[in-house]
């Protein structure tokens, strides 16, 4: 139980265009995500925090007009990518709070060419 | 100083022996503990999930909590090249934000 489902599992993109990742709790309702990015060989870094129905907060040094969170609905939480640039390429992975700890979902690499 | 300190490793341990992975933390206010094992490109998977000090055992894991000395530990017996992965401890306080150690690389070898 307790299961996030995260879309796509990789993407390429060129420079310059947005991209939108979903994740979406399956079989619980999720009041609040967490969006978090990971270089490789290095442990994960919250990027902000995502609450059902109000605006999300960001980390410290994380630009919000870049990474958009949107949290419409308790099972639906989105992180969209804007003018991406191959800096931005990275693993992205959601997470969501369950009654014994956190679930996350299986990540989304981005890669901008 | 970092919150949560944990050796990056790597670590490579025969096939059948018992791997001690470790973490420390500062910050007396973290009240949960967590484990999660990480394969390559992939989202975390929990492993054992932990609120007091003590053991805790499922299977071939068992997690240690010891909050006097701020140090928390997972043990593998009878490893198998299955285990192979990135373990990452994790805690959390009253935020409700985790914050992790930077993940210990396993190799078991056959």
């Amino acid at each position: 139980g307790a299961v996030v489902s995260q879309h796509p599992s990789w993407v390429i993109c060129k420079s310059g265009t947005s991209v939108k990742i979903e994740c979406r709790s399956l079989d619980f309702q999720a009041t609040t995500m967490f969006w978090y990015r990971q270089f490789p060989k290095q442990s994960l870094m919250l990027m902000a925090t995502s609450n059902e129905g109000s605006k999300a907060t960001y980390e410290q040094g994380v630009e919000k007009d870049k990474f958009l969170i949107n949290h419409a609905s308790l099972t639906l939480s989105t992180l969209t990518v804007t003018s991406a640039h191959p800096e931005d390429s990275s693993f992205y992975i959601c997470s969501a709070r369950k009654p014994l700890g956190y679930t996350f979902g299986s990540g989304t690499r981005l890669t901008v060419v | 100083q970092k919150e949560v300190e944990q050796d990056p490793g790597p670590l490579s341990v025969p096939e059948g022996a018992i791997v001690s992975l470790n973490c420390t933390y500062s910050n007396s206010a973290f009240q949960y503990f967590m484990w999660y094992r990480q394969y390559s490109r992939k989202g975390p998977e929990l492993l054992m999930y932990t609120y007091s000090s003590g053991n805790k055992e499922d299977g071939r894991f068992t997690a240690q909590v010891d909050k006097s000395s701020k140090y928390i530990s997972l043990f593998i017996r009878d490893s198998q090249p299955s285990d192979s992965a990135t373990y990452l401890c994790a805690m959390v306080g009253g935020n409700e934000k985790l914050t992790f150690g930077t993940g210990t690389r396993l190799t078991i070898i056959p």
